[in-house]
């Protein structure tokens, strides 16, 4: 079935850089995304990459994605406290409407 | 404007009672999709629903039911309240199989 990995856990200091990862058990993916979840608050689209696309960067975030591997990875520059959140990864599946599967998420700690 | 927008933001409620969530979308999506979170953060697909085709999580129970009177609106029916019900509730809407847009909850307590 479906899967969609994460670390549940991550802390960097200010003004590093951090790194999340995810892999994902469907080939058939179509769009790849990444999410954020503020304490309290909905969820915001980060960002997104199409399957057949290997690197996306928009302004501090770059995504990359490793098809063989089936893995994905956010890259956030200069980390800023305000950066603290949950980050989610999601795979939309085809033929499904496009439901999205999510993975656990990763809670990013930013410390001053 | 908010763009996906679910009311109430809070909900709380007796076990046993029946209760809807509103969800409405002014982007023009022509699909609409319900997901729940739980205490723990994990999220998963409900329903998913355009004109043509409702697709409905096997796990999901059949005390949850999606309406949809127009395009911008799904709406979700809980009868029977249980506590295991209570979570997060995240509407979102998208163009058949592109980004989803996602509502700002509703938070959800059974007593």
């Amino acid at each position: 079935g479906e899967d969609v990995e994460q670390s549940l856990f991550l802390s960097v200091r200010e003004g590093d850089s951090s790194v999340i990862n995810c892999t994902y058990t469907d080939s058939s993916s179509t769009y790849l995304y990444w999410y954020k979840q503020e304490p309290g608050a909905g969820l915001q689209l980060l960002t997104y990459i199409f399957s057949n696309m290997d690197m996306k960067q928009d302004q501090r975030l770059t995504v990359l994605l490793n098809k063989k591997d089936k893995h994905l990875s956010l890259r956030i520059a200069d980390t800023q406290t305000g950066d603290s959140a949950i980050y989610f990864c999601a795979e939309s599946m085809r033929g499904s409407q496009g439901n999205l599967i999510f993975g656990k998420g990763t809670k990013l700690s930013v410390k001053p | 404007d908010t763009a996906v927008s679910q009311t109430p933001k809070y909900l709380v409620t007796q076990m046993g009672n029946d209760k809807s969530i509103k969800c409405e979308q002014n982007l023009g999506h022509d699909t609409m999709y319900w997901y729940k979170q739980d205490s723990k953060k994990f999220l998963k697909i409900m329903f998913s629903y355009n004109n043509k085709e409702l697709i409905i999580n096997e796990t999901v129970p059949n005390r949850f039911s999606p309406k949809s009177p127009d395009k911008a609106h799904l709406n979700l029916h809980i009868n029977s309240l249980e506590l295991g019900d209570s979570a997060v509730y995240f509407c979102a809407s998208s163009r058949l199989g592109e980004t989803q847009y996602f509502g700002p909850g509703t938070r959800l307590l059974v007593l």
